[in-house]
């Protein structure tokens, strides 16, 4: 069973610094979303992807964070200069076209 | 903009009681889920309901959704050790925003022998 699958699961690093995270969806879903979850509260989108275009980001997605399809498989997601406000859950989901979205483990930040 | 609130935020409750959680959202939708997160964990997948009086069941749970009052519950009839959970509902439209689903707070549910 090859569900939607996050690397690395933890990340810890110091405020300033850069990091990226993978996510590969189930195979043959061409949605991809990301989320941010904070202690207590419920996911918040990112942005998501059909296929290999980027077709919405959220006010919440700064310009430090970018985040690519390049083939319409995998994506990353990279936030630069780290703060601690960044500091929480990503998760990240799959869909075959509009229906239900698979969530992967997610990646968990914390910034010192 | 959209938003979905739920209530209660957190639910004690014993062993073999029937509950209900409820969800409620600001703007028309067309589709509503159910999801189920464990401390830690990722989020599964419980119900995705598409259209007016939709109800589904599975076990101890069922959902159900009156798009006319933008309400969902999800009914936990007997409940068990096992449920104990954060229940989180998400709304979802296609047309305008490709489905990205806007989420409750969760309620928090604690079930005692």
């Amino acid at each position: 069973d090859t569900g939607v699958s996050q690397d690395p699961r933890h990340k810890i690093t110091k405020r300033g610094q850069n990091v990226t995270f993978r996510c590969d969806p189930i195979s043959e879903h061409n949605r991809l979303y990301w989320y941010r979850q904070t202690l207590g509260q419920g996911p918040e989108f990112l942005t998501y992807f059909q296929n290999e275009a980027q077709l919405e980001k959220s006010r919440l997605l700064s310009d430090r964070f970018s985040a690519e399809r390049p083939k319409g498989s995998f994506s990353t997601l990279e936030i630069q200069r780290t703060e601690q406000g960044d500091s929480a859950m990503y998760l990240c989901a799959s869909s075959p076209g509009g229906r239900a979205q698979y969530f992967g483990p997610g990646t968990r930040l914390l910034v010192l | 903009e959209l938003k979905v609130e739920q209530n209660p935020l957190f639910l004690s409750m014993q062993e073999g009681k029937n509950y209900t959680i409820y969800c409620n959202y600001s703007t028309t939708s067309d589709r509503l889920y159910w999801y189920r997160q464990d401390p830690g964990k990722s989020l599964e997948s419980l119900f995705v309901l598409l259209s007016n009086g939709a109800v589904k069941q599975e076990g101890r749970l069922m959902a159900s959704l009156d798009t006319k009052a933008r309400l969902s519950t999800l009914h936990i009839t007997a409940a068990v050790h096992d449920l104990s959970a954060t229940y989180f509902c998400a709304v979802g439209k296609e047309e305008t925003s490709g489905s990205r689903l806007t989420f409750g707070e969760g309620t928090q549910l604690t079930v005692n022998p």
